[in-house]
C-alpha cells in the first residue's frame, strides 16, 4: 500500500526566505505527483503536477522535483510572501490506481 | 463559471440520522470523488465513479452510500452506520488521467 509522508509537519519563517518542503512515497511504481495548496476552510487548489517522466515542474516562485527512484519531491518556494501561508498537500497517483494517495500536509507560516 | 460546488458548507447531524451531501460538477468531468479529512491528517478516498451509474469503494467506505445517475452530480450519504462521522468531506472530479479539481468542501458535525 503507497504511504505518503511530508515532513516538517508545520513551517514558520519570515518573509522573503526560500524554503523546501518535502515529501516521501513508499511506492516508486506512481503514475504522476501532484503538489496542492489548502487554505483553512477550504478545497484544494492544484499548484504543480509531475508526470512519473518528468524530473521538475515550475510555475513562477514555485519549483516542483520528483525523484522516483528514491520516493522523494520537494516543493521549493522562492522569496517566500505572508499570502504563501496555507497547508500544502503532496499526492501521489499509482500506476493503473484511479485515486490519490494523499500527505498528511505541512502547514506553513510566512511572518511579515 | 466552470467549477465544482458543494453543499451544504455546514451540516449538523442528529444520532441514528442519515444525511446527504451534495457534489455537482459542471466542467463535463467523466470522474469524481469522494474524500475525507480529519484534523492532522492526509485526505482519504471514500468512494469514486468513473462514468455515470458506476462507482467503487476507496479505502474507507464503510458508513457511506454514493450514486451517480448523472454525470454532473455525485451526492454521498453519510449514514447511521458511520459513528464517527465529524469531518471535512471534499469532491473531487477530473477528466481522464488529469488533475483532480476541487469543491470548498463541506463540514459536518454531530449534535
Amino acid at each position: 500500500k503507497q504511504e505518503v509522508t511530508q515532513i516538517p509537519a508545520a513551517l514558520s519563517v519570515p518573509e522573503g526566505e526560500n524554503l523546501v518542503l518535502n515529501c516521501s512515497f513508499t511506492d516508486s511504481a506512481i503514475y504522476n505527483l501532484q503538489w496542492f495548496r489548502q487554505d483553512p476552510g477550504k478545497g484544494l487548489t492544484s499548484l504543480l503536477l509531475i508526470q512519473s517522466s518528468q524530473r521538475e515542474q515550475t510555475s513562477g516562485r514555485l519549483n516542483a522535483s520528483l525523484d522516483k527512484s528514491s520516493g522523494r519531491s520537494t516543493l521549493y518556494i522562492a522569496a517566500s510572501q505572508p499570502g504563501d501561508s496555507a497547508t500544502y498537500l503532496c499526492a501521489v497517483k499509482r500506476n493503473g490506481a484511479n485515486n490519490l494517495f494523499f500527505g498528511t500536509g505541512t502547514r506553513l507560516t510566512v511572518i511579515p | 463559471d466552470g467549477g465544482i460546488t458543494q453543499s451544504p458548507k455546514y451540516l449538523f447531524r442528529k444520532e441514528g440520522q442519515n444525511v446527504t451531501l451534495s457534489c455537482e460538477q459542471n466542467l463535463n468531468h467523466d470522474a469524481m470523488y469522494w474524500y475525507r479529512q480529519d484534523p492532522g491528517q492526509g485526505l482519504r478516498l471514500i468512494y469514486y465513479s468513473q462514468i455515470v451509474n458506476d462507482f467503487q469503494k476507496g479505502d474507507i467506505a464503510e458508513g457511506y452510500s454514493v450514486s451517480r445517475e448523472k454525470k454532473e452530480s455525485f451526492p454521498l450519504t453519510v449514514t447511521s452506520a458511520q459513528k464517527n462521522p465529524t469531518a471535512f468531506y471534499l469532491c473531487a472530479s477530473s477528466p481522464p488521467n488529469q488533475p483532480q479539481h476541487f469543491g470548498d468542501g463541506t463540514r459536518l458535525s454531530i449534535l
